[in-house]
């Protein structure tokens, strides 16, 4: 089983729809975070969570929300999606007690489309 | 705005080639530098990193080279194969636990 796992994988959505994703980990990080990717532009950092109660704004944050369920799950939700939202979308988790602070275990992504 | 810029955006080489990527960064709040792999419908890997006192750190065939002063690094492959063609993305880690990526490079490996 993945150690990172994101649901759905693929979503077409309409604007103006509330859409959630979700990120669920087994293996035991502390840390998450949300990465939004787009061709030409890398990976963007939207949100992340050094733990269940510290969540901080990334890079583009407008837009998005997110919710720390549990150390293990991290969602995140587009209140009112528009069509610049349409991206790759990734979860990654780290562990604030590894040796390789600059390691991110990463999702397998979810496609979002909004039309 | 930290930023890390990356090139080529694209790369073609030849089997048994070297592929070369560049990235030069802005901020000198970064600790660490690494690189990710990513294949196609994959998330992005972890493939190799080097620290700021260092000046290459080889991996097999994978190597970092690290310029300080000129603030830029490179990921040198050599003999480039098939299996290597994979879209590469540097990164910096901040001092505040946050990774900084660059854009993007899309590797392909011809036979």
């Amino acid at each position: 089983d993945a150690d990172v796992t994101q649901t759905p994988r693929n979503r077409i959505t309409k604007t103006g729809k509330r859409i959630m994703l979700e990120c669920s980990q087994t293996k035991g990080h502390d840390r998450m975070y949300w990465y939004r990717q787009d061709p030409g532009l890398g990976l963007r950092l939207i949100y992340y969570s050094f733990d269940v109660k510290d969540i901080n704004k990334g890079e583009i944050s407008d837009g998005y929300s997110v919710s720390r369920q549990a150390q293990a799950k991290f969602s995140l939700s587009l209140e009112s999606a528009i069509p610049n939202q349409t991206a790759l979308y990734f979860c990654a988790t780290s562990d604030s007690t590894s040796g390789k602070i600059y390691e991110q275990y990463f999702g397998p992504g979810t496609r979002l489309t909004v039309t | 705005q930290q930023q890390v810029k990356q090139s080529p955006q694209s790369l073609i080489v030849q089997k048994g080639g070297i592929s070369i990527i560049n990235c030069a960064y802005e901020n000198t709040a970064f600790d660490y530098f690494p690189w990710y792999q990513q294949f196609p419908g994959k998330g992005p890997a972890l493939l190799i990193a080097i620290r700021p006192d260092v000046s290459e750190k080889k991996e097999g065939r994978f190597t970092i080279s690290f310029n300080k002063s000129a603030k830029q690094f490179s990921l040198h492959i050599m003999d480039s194969q098939p299996g290597d063609s994979a879209t590469y993305f540097c990164a910096s880690h901040h001092n505040t636990d946050k990774l900084i990526f660059g854009t993007g490079t899309r590797l392909q490996v011809f036979p």
